[in-house]
C-alpha cells in the first residue's frame, strides 16, 4: 500500500519555465490537497479538490493551476515559474466520511526556481 | 497575527527526558486539534487528534487542550532518539471543513 505518491521528488526550474507535479493516492480518498511548506511559514494550502472533476482555491493559489481528472490523481501546474515558488510541495488526501479522518501526506517535491 | 503560533525551537533534550511542545491560537472557534510529526525530507504524519478541551494519551504521547487559554500541548515521556523530528500542531474549525490551520513546527532533537 503506497499511500500518497508524489513525482518528481526534486526539480530545478529556470524562471519562466513550466512544470506539472503529480500526486497519486491508492486509498480511494475523495479529498485531495496541495500545500507548500516554507521556513517560518508552515504549511499553506494552495488548491484542493473534493472530488473528481472539482477544484477550489486555497490560501495561496496565485501562479498555480490544478486538475483532478481521475479520483486517484491530483495535478499541480506552474505555468511560468518564479523564484518565489521555490518551496517544498506536499500533496495530501483524506476520506471525509471517516470520523476524524486525518490528512495523509506524500513525501514532497522539492522545487527550486532560479 | 498568525492564527496559530508555534515556537520553532530548535529544542534539544537528552534521551529519557520529558518533552513539552506547545502552540497558541487566536480563533476561539477552533474545535479539533492535531499534532503531526515530520521526519527530515518526509511528509507530516498524524500523531494525535483531539476534540475540544482535555487530555488524550497514546503510549508515551499526551495531547492537552486548554480552550480557555487557547493553548495546546504535546508531552513526550521517556523521549527516544527516534522522536527527533519536527512537530506541527494543526487545528480545524469543524470536522467537515477543509481548512487545516498549521503551526510552523518545532524542531526536536533527542540526544542519546
Amino acid at each position: 500500500n503506497a499511500g500518497v505518491t508524489q513525482t518528481p521528488k526534486f526539480r530545478v526550474l529556470k524562471t519562466g519555465q513550466s512544470m506539472t507535479l503529480l500526486c497519486a493516492q491508492d486509498m480511494n480518498h475523495e479529498y485531495m490537497y496541495w500545500y507548500r511548506q516554507d521556513p517560518g511559514m508552515g504549511l499553506r494550502l494552495i488548491h484542493y479538490s473534493v472530488g473528481e472533476g472539482t477544484t477550489a482555491k486555497g490560501e495561496v493559489p496565485d501562479g498555480y493551476n490544478v486538475s483532478r481528472l481521475k479520483k486517484q490523481n491530483f495535478l499541480l501546474g506552474l505555468e511560468s515559474a518564479a523564484p518565489s515558488q521555490t518551496s517544498v510541495y506536499f500533496c495530501a488526501s483524506r476520506a471525509p466520511r471517516v470520523y476524524n479522518s486525518p490528512l495523509h501526506f506524500g513525501n514532497g517535491t522539492r522545487l527550486t526556481v532560479t | 497575527q498568525k492564527e496559530v503560533e508555534q515556537d520553532p525551537g530548535p529544542l534539544s533534550v537528552p534521551e529519557g527526558a520529558i518533552v513539552s511542545l506547545n502552540c497558541t491560537y487566536s480563533n476561539s472557534a477552533f474545535q479539533y486539534f492535531m499534532w503531526y510529526r515530520q521526519y527530515s525530507r518526509k511528509g507530516p504524519e498524524l500523531l494525535m487528534y483531539t476534540y475540544s478541551s482535555g487530555n488524550k494519551e497514546d503510549g508515551r504521547f499526551t495531547a492537552q487542550v486548554d480552550k480557555s487559554s487557547k493553548y495546546i500541548s504535546l508531552f513526550i515521556r521517556d523521549s527516544q532518539p527516534s522522536d527527533s523530528a519536527t512537530y506541527l500542531c494543526a487545528m480545524r474549525l469543524s470536522n467537515t471543513g477543509n481548512q487545516f490551520y498549521f503551526g510552523t513546527g518545532t524542531s526536536l532533537t533527542v540526544i542519546p
